[in-house]
């Protein structure tokens, strides 16, 4: 069974920073495109950033370029948001998320709550 | 980026009714691309649909997916009251459309 646990939320002023961490299992991690989803109180889900099997491909949204910064440790099959110069508009709950068969996703963690205030 | 659009942003129907829900793209995509999640309060989305048209696995064959080019709907044939829920359309794993909220009338 694929699971997803994230970590590292919580409230920062505007300008922080914070490292979000998921840790994975049930799956062979290392093979996976990873991603991580935003979804600001009430409002609906934002495809933040995605990441490759080996970390060599690497997109993001158009927002977070320059202050966000996607990773992966496939020895501790885990993945990373770090994130800086954080703003009001970057809180969200902020899910880790595994693809499946044509770019769908398929499992979804069950988030961690940033609050920029 | 491709920006997804839904529409409607709300629609009110009835158990037994059927839904049409749309997603607009501003440009053209391959239908291969093309996925359809639902999302309960409290709760983290569910894929229901990839490839514009195949379901995903469990998913009840009330729910189908067509469209091809900019056009793609997910139409629900006859609604259960489990079935009134948020949906999102998502375009190669990335960009997502707005969201249509899908509530009892």
């Amino acid at each position: 069974e694929v699971q997803l646990v994230e970590s590292g939320g919580g409230l920062v002023q505007p300008g922080g920073s914070l490292r979000l961490s998921c840790a994975a299992s049930g799956f062979t991690f290392s093979t996976y495109w990873m991603a991580w989803v935003r979804q600001a109180p009430g409002k609906g889900l934002e495809w933040v950033a995605n990441m490759n099997g080996d970390g060599s491909e690497i997109h993001y949204v158009g927002s977070v370029k320059g202050r966000f910064t996607i990773s992966r440790d496939n020895a501790k099959t885990s993945l990373y948001l770090q994130m800086s110069n954080l703003r009001a508009d970057d809180t969200a709950v902020y899910y880790c998320a595994t693809y499946g068969v044509m770019a769908a996703i398929t499992d979804w963690g069950q988030g961690t709550l940033v609050t920029v205030s | 980026e491709i920006v997804l659009t839904q529409s409607p942003g709300t629609l009110s129907l009835s158990p037994g009714e059927r839904a049409a829900l749309s997603c607009r793209a501003s440009q053209t995509f391959s239908s291969s691309q093309l996925a359809w999640y639902q999302q309960k309060p409290g709760q983290t989305p569910r894929l229901l649909i990839y490839g514009a048209s195949t379901r995903a696995t469990g998913i009840p064959d009330r729910f189908s997916g067509s469209g091809s080019g900019t056009d793609f709907t997910l139409t629900i044939s006859r609604l259960e009251p489990e079935d009134f829920a948020v949906y999102y359309c998502q375009h190669h794993g990335s960009s997502f459309g707005q969201g249509t909220k899908l509530e009892i009338k």
